[in-house]
């Protein structure tokens, strides 16, 4: 199956310090990407939908400020946490859908435990 | 919108079944089927696209009933390998994936 491949796997930074997570399609083109975020032992929560050549898209709740995102070619896509704060401390998630259809399995990136201390 | 997800956990022996439920109060275009590790990305199972739609994975299965917006995951003869959190993931007409809180699994020798 298509690979999405996330850097880093975990990361820990200072308070007010920024921190940047790469996601990658290996082998495909992903038109879109989907950032999550998961607490321990809780579901994933979609924060943002990553659009190459534009602006993304987020979910209500979500700073845009605070959580930059980047779509600069058909396979990265960048997730910003600028100026973390501990109560961003979580495992961050992206994912892939290959195609521009519906219908089509979603591919995880390894995740990112980011810790801010 | 979440789709819910139950039970919220379920501890099995090896060789026994289980089913775990995902429920939408908005019109589905598909629903997706992911297992989790701990500490790991989650991992496609399935994917059924419309109604009546029943797929097998290993011997994991599913059902999907359109009319009444809800997916059923089967584990059936159950493995070691099966524990996990299981997470349905419904997608409506905007493309995006949004999953249930899961369901955790935990399979005993």
């Amino acid at each position: 199956g298509a690979v999405v491949s996330q850097h880093p796997s975990r990361v820990i930074c200072k308070s007010g310090t920024s921190v940047k997570i790469e996601c990658r399609s290996l082998d495909f083109q992903a038109t879109t990407m989907f950032w999550y975020r998961q607490f321990p032992k809780q579901s994933l929560m979609l924060m943002a939908t990553s659009n190459e050549g534009s602006k993304a898209t987020y979910e209500q709740g979500v700073e845009k400020d605070k959580f930059l995102i980047n779509h600069a070619s058909l396979t990265l896509s960048t997730l910003t946490v600028t100026s973390a704060h501990p109560e961003d401390s979580s495992f961050y998630i992206c994912s892939a859908r290959e195609g521009q259809g519906f219908f089509t399995e979603a591919f995880f990136g390894q995740g990112t435990r980011l810790t801010v201390v | 919108q979440q789709p819910v997800q139950s039970p919220q956990a379920v501890i099995l022996r090896e060789g026994e079944d289980a089913v775990i439920n995902c429920s939408s109060s908005k019109a589905l275009y598909s629903v997706h089927w992911y297992r989790q590790k701990h500490g790991e990305a989650p991992v496609f199972l399935m994917i059924l696209l419309k109604g009546g739609e029943q797929k097998g994975h290993e011997k994991i299965s599913a059902s999907f009933n359109e009319k009444k917006q809800q997916s059923s995951l089967y584990l059936t003869a159950s493995q070691l390998s099966y524990s996990g959190t299981y997470f349905c993931g419904t997608e409506h007409n905007d493309y995006k994936l949004s999953f249930g809180a899961g369901t955790t699994v935990t399979v005993r020798a």
